[in-house]
């Protein structure tokens, strides 16, 4: 089975920090997902990455970046954390094909104070 | 954009009863998955339907994929604590178009 790795399960941080959460993912997948998910609003793309190198603006990317420098490694940064960031994130990979099926990370829960 | 419209938002029901939630769309996919996501996880696949018309099952779960391939419904007999959870319907090709979501909660 794929596995999709959050390094982080709850991370409390302050505003104007940077802040990295990473995902790791075990099946040489080339698609990689950033979510952030919030009550009443669902999940959100905030980024995305067919391979190395490559990265593509998901639905609200703004505040965010991310860095794919390893196939298996998919970074997510908040270059200057605010209060209105504090989510659950969410990282997954996605296998070839049609009705290609995503692996979603445990998640990690942010709080920016 | 593509949207899915998951229904109901909320479902409180006890121990034994059945369910039914849906997932619609304007938009034609060519597959649709269904996700079920515990408290404090990451969503995990329950199933994947491609064919128009096409039922799947899975134990006491019922997924079935509307003949236009708009819309999907999932079916849950007997339900169980177990089934507590976030129900999430995706379809879509690239970006991964997920519903908000129907919030289920049995009780024993």
């Amino acid at each position: 089975d794929v596995k999709v790795t959050q390094s982080s399960r709850y991370l409390v941080k302050r505003t104007g920090e940077k802040v990295f959460l990473e995902c790791v993912q075990d099946m040489d997948h080339e698609n990689m997902f950033w979510y952030r998910q919030d009550p009443g609003l669902g999940l959100r793309l905030i980024y995305f990455s067919y391979d190395v190198k490559m990265k593509e603006k998901g639905d609200i990317p703004e505040g965010y970046s991310v860095s794919r420098e390893k196939k298996e490694r998919f970074s997510l940064i908040l270059e200057s954390a605010s209060t209105n960031q504090t989510s659950m994130y969410l990282c997954a990979s996605r296998s070839p094909g049609q009705g290609a099926s995503y692996t979603f990370g445990s998640g990690t829960r942010l709080t920016v104070v | 954009t593509q949207l899915l419209e998951q229904s109901p938002q909320f479902l409180s029901i006890q121990e034994g009863e059945n369910l039914t939630v849906y997932c619609n769309s304007s938009s034609v996919f060519s597959s649709l998955q269904w996700y079920r996501q515990e408290p404090g996880e990451g969503p995990v696949l329950l199933v994947t339907v491609v064919t128009g018309g096409e039922v799947k099952k899975l134990k006491r779960l019922t997924f079935q994929f509307g003949d236009a391939r708009k819309d999907s419904s999932l079916h849950i007999t007997a339900a169980q604590p177990g089934d507590t959870g976030l129900y999430l319907c995706r379809g879509g090709s690239e970006k991964l178009v997920f519903g908000k979501g129907t919030k289920l909660t049995v009780n024993p």
